[in-house]
């Protein structure tokens, strides 16, 4: 399996500009998770679903974020409009239950945002 | 409200040292801590601990918890340049247990020549 893939590896945009990040899963895990990290925050949940259903979008900064996951192989995060203070790093993630639990994470390499 | 702290924040070694990398917890419902490596990329999993004392070990790295004192401790002993990397722990938030993770600020590792 080639991991989880993200794109765009790298963004610049200008502040007010739309964002979409995209994820590819590894197959077989029905965990999704969207986190972000930045030097003040380290590393936070966004969002994550499971079996492609928002389970617990509390991290989700504010209305200008959204994110979907149409199937069980593609999931997007969008910024709109974007903002200087979204500049970060932010990563995908998928797992799969186990008896102990959905914890351990596989992580994209991530998509860095600068937004000017 | 559920936090991870880790120490030190970073630290620098040289090749050879042993090191040993501190991350308390206080969290509702206790499962799992997990630990994780971050080089220049994505975060990768490196141990899952859930019963205190039971040492996790791979090669060079090992881990240990202790949930009475509420912390782990991750130890890499002959550390080589490659060690140099930020290193992350996480505790599920709450009663999930389902990836949903609080990560400490973690520990920025430096191992020089």
């Amino acid at each position: 399996d080639a991991g989880v893939i993200q794109s765009p590896r790298h963004e610049v945009t200008e502040m007010g500009q739309e964002v979409t990040l995209r994820c590819k899963p590894i197959s077989g895990h029905d965990y999704l998770f969207w986190y972000r990290q930045t030097m003040m925050r380290g590393l936070e949940l966004l969002i994550y679903f499971n079996n492609n259903v928002p389970i617990d979008d509390s991290g989700m900064p504010e209305d200008r974020f959204s994110a979907k996951m149409p199937n069980a192989s593609f999931s997007t995060l969008k910024i709109q409009p974007s903002e200087p203070r979204d500049s970060a790093v932010y990563f995908c993630a998928s797992s799969f239950m186990t008896g102990k639990g959905a914890n351990v994470l596989t992580f994209g390499a991530g998509s860095r945002l600068t937004v000017l | 409200e559920d936090k991870v702290v880790q120490s030190p924040l970073s630290l620098v070694v040289h090749e050879g040292d042993t090191v040993t990398l501190n991350c308390s917890y206080e969290v509702t419902n206790f499962r799992s801590l997990l630990w994780y490596k971050q080089e220049k990329k994505a975060p990768t999993f490196l141990f899952m601990l859930t019963s205190s004392g039971i040492e996790k070990k791979s090669g060079r790295l090992s881990s240990i918890l202790d949930k009475k004192e509420l912390f782990s401790i991750l130890n890499i002993t002959a550390t080589q340049t490659g060690d140099s990397a930020i290193y992350l722990c996480a505790v599920p938030h709450g009663s999930s247990n389902t990836g949903k993770l609080i990560f400490g600020q973690g520990t920025t590792l430096q191992v020089k020549p």
